[in-house]
C-alpha cells in the first residue's frame, strides 16, 4: 500500500462546484502540504500544516482551502471551481525530526475543470 | 527569498552516454538541495539531497549530483543513461534560516528523454 494516499485520482468537474480532494498518509509525519503542477510551471506550494492545530498559506492559496482532520489526513477544497484550477495536484509529507526537508509525494489528483 | 532555476525545459542524450541535468538556486544561507524525479502519471520520487559534507552526492538508480558553492549550482549526472531513465527530472531548494520552516522551493522541471 501506498504511504501517501490521494482520492480521486481523477475527476472532471464544471465549473462553479465545490470539489474537495483528500490525502491520508501512513508514513507518521506531522508535516503536509498540497502543490499544485502545472506544465512547465513545476511545482507550486498551495497550502501546509506543521501539525494539526498550525495551517499555512502557500505560493497560491487564493480560491482554495484546507482542512487537518487528524495527523494522518490533509484535504483540499475548491469551494467553487473554474477552468484555471485544471491542474495536477500532489499531497506530500515530510518528518518534523528529522527536518531536512525531504517530500513524500501522492500520486497526484488530475483535477479537470470544463 | 529562495529560488531555482532549471535552465533546461528538455535534455535528449543518447543511452550509453553521460548526461546531465542542470540546477543552480539562490538562497540566504547554506542550502539543502534536493532532486526528484516524476514517471508518467506518477508523483514525485526522491532522488538524492546534499545538506553538509562531500560535495559529490550519491541518490538511486546510480545517479550522483555534485554541489558547487561558488557557481550556486547543482547539477545532477549519471554516466551512463538508460531509456528507462526518461522521466521529468525537478530539482528544489529549501533554506534553512527562513525560519527554520525547511520548505522547499521547486524548479519548472527539466525532461530527460534518452534515445535507444
Amino acid at each position: 500500500d501506498a504511504d501517501v494516499t490521494q482520492t480521486p485520482r481523477n475527476r472532471i468537474t464544471k465549473t462553479g462546484k465545490r470539489i474537495m480532494l483528500e490525502c491520508s498518509q501512513t508514513k507518521g509525519h506531522d508535516r503536509m502540504y498540497w502543490y499544485r503542477q502545472d506544465p512547465g510551471l513545476g511545482l507550486r506550494l498551495i497550502y501546509y500544516s506543521f501539525d494539526v492545530k498550525d495551517i499555512n498559506k502557500g505560493e497560491i492559496s487564493d480560491g482554495y482551502s484546507v482542512s487537518r482532520q487528524a495527523q494522518a489526513k490533509f484535504s483540499l477544497s475548491l469551494e467553487s471551481a473554474i477552468p484555471n484550477q485544471t491542474a495536477l495536484y500532489f499531497c506530500a509529507t515530510s518528518a518534523q525530526v528529522p527536518n531536512t526537508g525531504e517530500l513524500f509525494f501522492g500520486e497526484g489528483s488530475r483535477l479537470t475543470v470544463l | 527569498a529562495q529560488s531555482v532555476a532549471q535552465p533546461e525545459d528538455q535534455v535528449n542524450v543518447a543511452e550509453g552516454n553521460p548526461l546531465t541535468v542542470k540546477c543552480t538556486y539562490s538562497v540566504s544561507g547554506n542550502p539543502y538541495l534536493f532532486w526528484y524525479v516524476q514517471y508518467p502519471n506518477r508523483g514525485l520520487q526522491f532522488l538524492l539531497k546534499y545538506i553538509t559534507g562531500d560535495n559529490l552526492v550519491k541518490g538511486s538508480y546510480g545517479f550522483e549530483a555534485e554541489f558547487n558553492k561558488s557557481q550556486t549550482s547543482f547539477h545532477l549526472k549519471k554516466p551512463s543513461a538508460l531509456v528507462s531513465d526518461s522521466a521529468l527530472y525537478f530539482c528544489a531548494v529549501s533554506d534553512p534560516v527562513s525560519g527554520g520552516s525547511y520548505i522547499p522551493t521547486f524548479g519548472r522541471g527539466t525532461s530527460l528523454i534518452v534515445h535507444p
